[in-house]
Protein backbone atom coordinates (compact mmCIF):
# COMPACT_ATOMS: atom_id res chain seq x y z
CA UNK A 1 0.00 0.00 0.00
CA UNK A 2 1.45 3.23 -0.77
CA UNK A 3 1.83 5.91 1.74
CA UNK A 4 1.05 9.46 1.90
CA UNK A 5 2.96 11.54 -0.70
CA UNK A 6 4.22 14.78 -0.49
CA UNK A 7 6.19 17.15 -2.94
CA UNK A 8 8.33 18.95 -3.32
CA UNK A 9 10.31 18.08 -0.44
CA UNK A 10 12.83 20.94 0.15
CA UNK A 11 11.78 24.32 -0.80
CA UNK A 12 13.72 27.63 -0.36
CA UNK A 13 12.11 31.20 -0.90
CA UNK A 14 12.73 34.75 0.00
CA UNK A 15 10.44 36.57 2.25
CA UNK A 16 7.25 38.10 0.92
CA UNK A 17 7.07 35.34 -1.93
CA UNK A 18 4.22 32.71 -2.03
CA UNK A 19 4.77 28.85 -2.04
CA UNK A 20 2.32 25.92 -1.89
CA UNK A 21 2.92 22.39 -1.19
CA UNK A 22 0.96 19.00 -1.97
CA UNK A 23 -0.11 16.23 -0.21
CA UNK A 24 -1.56 13.15 -1.77
CA UNK A 25 -3.60 10.89 0.75
CA UNK A 26 -3.44 6.62 1.43
CA UNK A 27 -5.99 6.02 -1.00
CA UNK A 28 -9.45 5.33 0.73
CA UNK A 29 -8.50 8.04 3.81
CA UNK A 30 -10.95 10.11 3.97
CA UNK A 31 -9.25 12.76 7.05
CA UNK A 32 -6.45 14.46 5.91
CA UNK A 33 -4.00 16.61 8.14
CA UNK A 34 -1.84 19.26 7.70
CA UNK A 35 1.14 20.11 10.50
CA UNK A 36 3.67 22.51 10.85
CA UNK A 37 7.50 21.42 12.87
CA UNK A 38 9.41 23.82 13.19
CA UNK A 39 12.74 22.87 14.09
CA UNK A 40 13.50 21.39 17.80
CA UNK A 41 10.19 21.13 18.43
CA UNK A 42 6.71 18.40 18.03
CA UNK A 43 4.45 18.56 14.84
CA UNK A 44 1.63 21.06 15.24
CA UNK A 45 -1.70 20.43 13.63
CA UNK A 46 -2.59 23.52 11.31
CA UNK A 47 -6.06 22.44 9.86
CA UNK A 48 -7.88 18.73 9.49
CA UNK A 49 -10.27 17.82 6.76
CA UNK A 50 -12.96 15.39 6.71
CA UNK A 51 -13.20 14.27 2.72
CA UNK A 52 -13.56 18.06 1.41
CA UNK A 53 -14.47 19.80 4.71
CA UNK A 54 -12.65 21.84 7.05
CA UNK A 55 -13.12 20.15 10.17
CA UNK A 56 -10.45 22.26 12.01
CA UNK A 57 -8.47 25.34 11.04
CA UNK A 58 -8.37 27.12 14.51
CA UNK A 59 -4.37 27.32 14.51
CA UNK A 60 -4.11 28.06 10.83
CA UNK A 61 -2.69 31.75 10.54
CA UNK A 62 -5.32 32.51 7.89
CA UNK A 63 -3.99 36.25 7.04
CA UNK A 64 -1.55 34.11 5.08
CA UNK A 65 -2.11 30.61 5.13
CA UNK A 66 -4.71 28.68 2.89
CA UNK A 67 -5.42 24.98 2.78
CA UNK A 68 -8.12 23.22 0.50
CA UNK A 69 -8.67 20.03 -0.43
CA UNK A 70 -10.91 20.10 -3.61
CA UNK A 71 -12.58 16.55 -4.25
CA UNK A 72 -11.92 15.11 -1.28
CA UNK A 73 -8.31 13.39 -2.11
CA UNK A 74 -5.10 15.80 -2.88
CA UNK A 75 -4.79 19.05 -0.33
CA UNK A 76 -2.49 21.89 -0.98
CA UNK A 77 -1.75 24.11 1.54
CA UNK A 78 -0.58 27.70 0.45
CA UNK A 79 1.57 30.69 2.65
CA UNK A 80 1.40 33.95 0.90
CA UNK A 81 3.52 36.06 1.84
CA UNK A 82 5.87 34.08 3.75
CA UNK A 83 7.92 35.27 6.65
CA UNK A 84 10.86 34.11 7.96
CA UNK A 85 9.26 32.65 11.23
CA UNK A 86 7.66 30.10 8.60
CA UNK A 87 10.49 27.90 7.81
CA UNK A 88 9.97 24.49 9.21
CA UNK A 89 8.72 21.08 8.49
CA UNK A 90 4.96 20.74 6.91
CA UNK A 91 3.60 17.28 7.38
CA UNK A 92 0.31 15.98 5.75
CA UNK A 93 -1.24 13.21 7.52
CA UNK A 94 -4.30 10.92 6.53
CA UNK A 95 -5.88 8.28 8.36
CA UNK A 96 -9.54 6.09 7.08
CA UNK A 97 -11.54 8.68 9.78
CA UNK A 98 -14.71 7.01 8.80
CA UNK A 99 -17.87 6.33 11.34
CA UNK A 100 -16.21 8.48 13.33
CA UNK A 101 -13.91 6.08 14.69
CA UNK A 102 -10.65 6.78 16.35
CA UNK A 103 -7.98 5.62 14.21
CA UNK A 104 -4.15 5.45 13.46
CA UNK A 105 -2.52 8.81 11.68
CA UNK A 106 -0.35 8.10 8.95
CA UNK A 107 1.74 10.67 8.20
CA UNK A 108 3.96 12.02 4.64
CA UNK A 109 8.05 12.68 4.47
CA UNK A 110 7.26 15.97 4.91
CA UNK A 111 7.98 19.61 2.94
CA UNK A 112 11.58 21.22 4.57
CA UNK A 113 10.54 24.99 3.74
CA UNK A 114 13.67 27.62 4.37
CA UNK A 115 12.53 31.43 4.01
CA UNK A 116 15.67 33.35 3.27
CA UNK B 1 -5.69 22.41 25.59
CA UNK B 2 -4.33 19.21 26.67
CA UNK B 3 -0.40 19.07 27.64
CA UNK B 4 1.70 16.45 26.57
CA UNK B 5 4.96 16.36 28.71
CA UNK B 6 7.75 13.55 27.59
CA UNK B 7 11.09 12.66 29.69
CA UNK B 8 13.89 12.41 29.26
CA UNK B 9 14.41 15.11 26.98
CA UNK B 10 17.67 13.76 25.92
CA UNK B 11 19.10 10.42 26.08
CA UNK B 12 22.10 8.94 24.86
CA UNK B 13 22.45 5.20 25.35
CA UNK B 14 24.99 2.52 24.74
CA UNK B 15 24.23 -0.04 21.88
CA UNK B 16 22.76 -2.94 23.52
CA UNK B 17 21.38 -1.07 26.34
CA UNK B 18 17.74 -1.00 27.54
CA UNK B 19 15.39 2.43 27.97
CA UNK B 20 12.54 3.71 29.21
CA UNK B 21 10.53 6.88 27.87
CA UNK B 22 7.85 8.65 29.60
CA UNK B 23 4.67 10.46 28.36
CA UNK B 24 2.66 12.06 31.21
CA UNK B 25 -1.01 13.89 29.65
CA UNK B 26 -3.19 16.54 31.63
CA UNK B 27 -6.33 15.15 30.34
CA UNK B 28 -8.41 12.31 29.42
CA UNK B 29 -7.30 11.01 25.92
CA UNK B 30 -8.94 8.42 23.37
CA UNK B 31 -5.99 8.35 21.29
CA UNK B 32 -2.47 7.97 22.03
CA UNK B 33 0.24 7.14 19.50
CA UNK B 34 4.18 6.67 19.74
CA UNK B 35 6.42 7.68 16.50
CA UNK B 36 10.24 7.67 15.63
CA UNK B 37 11.33 10.77 13.57
CA UNK B 38 14.16 9.33 11.97
CA UNK B 39 17.59 11.14 11.59
CA UNK B 40 15.65 12.16 7.64
CA UNK B 41 12.78 13.82 9.42
CA UNK B 42 9.79 10.76 8.52
CA UNK B 43 7.16 10.24 11.10
CA UNK B 44 7.15 6.49 11.64
CA UNK B 45 4.19 4.84 13.66
CA UNK B 46 5.45 2.79 16.29
CA UNK B 47 2.12 2.29 18.56
CA UNK B 48 -1.52 3.32 18.01
CA UNK B 49 -2.35 2.62 22.33
CA UNK B 50 -4.96 4.85 23.69
CA UNK B 51 -5.04 1.93 26.75
CA UNK B 52 -2.85 -1.82 27.83
CA UNK B 53 0.11 -3.08 26.52
CA UNK B 54 1.66 -4.01 23.16
CA UNK B 55 4.62 -5.44 21.90
CA UNK B 56 6.59 -5.15 18.67
CA UNK B 57 9.94 -7.08 18.75
CA UNK B 58 12.39 -4.94 20.71
CA UNK B 59 10.06 -1.93 21.27
CA UNK B 60 6.82 -2.21 23.98
CA UNK B 61 4.33 0.29 25.18
CA UNK B 62 2.07 0.48 27.64
CA UNK B 63 -0.71 2.82 28.72
CA UNK B 64 -2.14 3.59 31.52
CA UNK B 65 -5.10 5.89 30.97
CA UNK B 66 -6.54 6.32 34.51
CA UNK B 67 -3.38 7.43 35.55
CA UNK B 68 -2.54 9.79 32.44
CA UNK B 69 0.78 8.44 31.62
CA UNK B 70 2.37 6.45 28.67
CA UNK B 71 5.78 3.83 28.58
CA UNK B 72 7.65 3.31 25.42
CA UNK B 73 10.10 0.65 26.20
CA UNK B 74 13.46 0.02 23.69
CA UNK B 75 15.22 -3.07 24.51
CA UNK B 76 18.64 -3.95 23.34
CA UNK B 77 19.19 -0.61 21.38
CA UNK B 78 20.89 -0.38 18.27
CA UNK B 79 21.92 2.28 16.12
CA UNK B 80 19.47 2.44 13.84
CA UNK B 81 17.25 3.20 17.19
CA UNK B 82 18.69 7.01 16.98
CA UNK B 83 16.24 9.24 16.37
CA UNK B 84 13.12 11.72 18.43
CA UNK B 85 10.72 9.45 19.82
CA UNK B 86 7.28 11.50 20.28
CA UNK B 87 4.01 10.63 22.09
CA UNK B 88 1.05 12.34 20.58
CA UNK B 89 -2.61 12.10 22.24
CA UNK B 90 -6.38 13.41 21.07
CA UNK B 91 -8.85 14.26 23.40
CA UNK B 92 -12.25 12.53 23.44
CA UNK B 93 -14.38 14.66 20.88
CA UNK B 94 -11.41 16.52 19.43
CA UNK B 95 -11.98 14.66 16.14
CA UNK B 96 -8.52 12.64 16.44
CA UNK B 97 -6.63 16.06 16.47
CA UNK B 98 -3.12 14.94 17.65
CA UNK B 99 -1.26 17.01 20.14
CA UNK B 100 2.23 15.99 20.32
CA UNK B 101 4.60 15.97 23.35
CA UNK B 102 8.18 17.80 22.93
CA UNK B 103 9.82 14.41 22.12
CA UNK B 104 13.00 12.27 23.47
CA UNK B 105 16.20 12.73 21.43
CA UNK B 106 18.10 9.74 21.64
CA UNK B 107 21.39 9.17 20.50
CA UNK B 108 22.67 5.07 20.52
CA UNK B 109 26.49 5.31 20.17
CA UNK B 110 28.48 1.69 18.88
Amino acid sequence: EAGVAQSPRYKIIEKRQSVAFWCNPISGHATLYWYQQILGQGPKLLIQFQNNGVVDDSQLPKDRFSAERLKGVDSTLKIQPAKLEDSAVYLCASRVGRGGRVDTQYFGPGTRLTVL
Amino acid sequence: GIQVEQSPPDLILQEGANSTLRCNFSDSVNNLQWFHQNPWGQLINLFYIPSGTKQNGRLSATTVATERYSLLYISSSQTTDSGVYFCAVALYNAGNMLTFGGGTRLMVKP
